[in-house]
């Protein structure tokens, strides 16, 4: 049963704690991406990856850092240099190419207090 | 400023009533695409249009693209309670498929 699996599904952190969320693919995609939704809102792209040990970052990068050493595998870090940590966190993975769609997990939803 | 934006913010329709949603982009693309979202879980993807496409239907989904109007929009007919969810807009910002999402429109389908 192809998909992606994000893990753990709910978190909780203490304020100054890094964390981090995990995201595994078995799709065999090329590339992988991290996005950050806030309540109401929609997607902002944090980081991505078109291949493995390469990233690059995405609109709101600052504060997390991310890692690529395996296809199937994108974790994200969630430092405690980014402010406002607590959102939804999705990762989806895809073919990389233009005119294809995106496959997303069901998230990560972190609370930082 | 994102690069697609949806309209309405919100839609509530009774069982069996047609949805439209808009979408309003500014630069040039070369596909766009709509994803659903139910409460608390991840985006799905519905469907794709390319910029040489001006219509496109699968199943209960209707999608337009006007490019010179920079604007698509997304019809559900006969809806179903189901179909309760956010749907976003989302267009490639470059190379490497970097999808940007609208705000979504958030859809009540009341039984």
């Amino acid at each position: 049963d192809g998909g992606i699996t994000q893990s753990p599904k709910y978190l909780f952190r203490k304020e100054g704690q890094n964390v981090t969320l995990s995201c595994e693919q078995n799709l065999n995609h090329d590339a992988m991406y991290w996005y950050r939704q806030d309540p109401g809102q929609g997607l902002r792209l944090i980081y991505y990856s078109q291949i493995v040990n390469d990233f690059q970052k995405g609109d709101i990068a600052e504060g997390y850092s991310v890692s690529r050493e395996k296809k199937e595998s994108f974790p994200l870090t969630v430092t405690s240099a980014q402010k406002n940590p607590t959102a939804f966190y999705l990762c989806a993975s895809g073919q990389g190419r233009d005119n294809s769609p995106l496959h997303f997990g069901n998230g990560t939803r972190l609370t930082v207090t | 400023s994102q690069q697609g934006e949806e309209d309405p913010q919100a839609l509530s329709i009774q069982e069996g009533e047609n949805a439209t949603m808009n979408c309003s982009y500014k630069t040039s693309i070369n596909n766009l695409q709509w994803y659903r979202q139910n409460s608390g879980r991840g985006l799905v993807h519905l469907i794709l249009i390319r910029s040489n496409e001006r219509e496109k239907h699968s199943g209960r989904l209707r999608v337009t693209l006007d490019t010179s109007k920079k604007s698509s929009s997304l019809l559900i007919t006969a809806s179903r309670a189901a179909d309760t969810a956010s749907y976003f807009c989302a267009t490639p910002k470059a190379a490497g498929n970097k999808l940007t999402f609208g705000g979504g429109t958030r859809v009540l389908v009341k039984p």
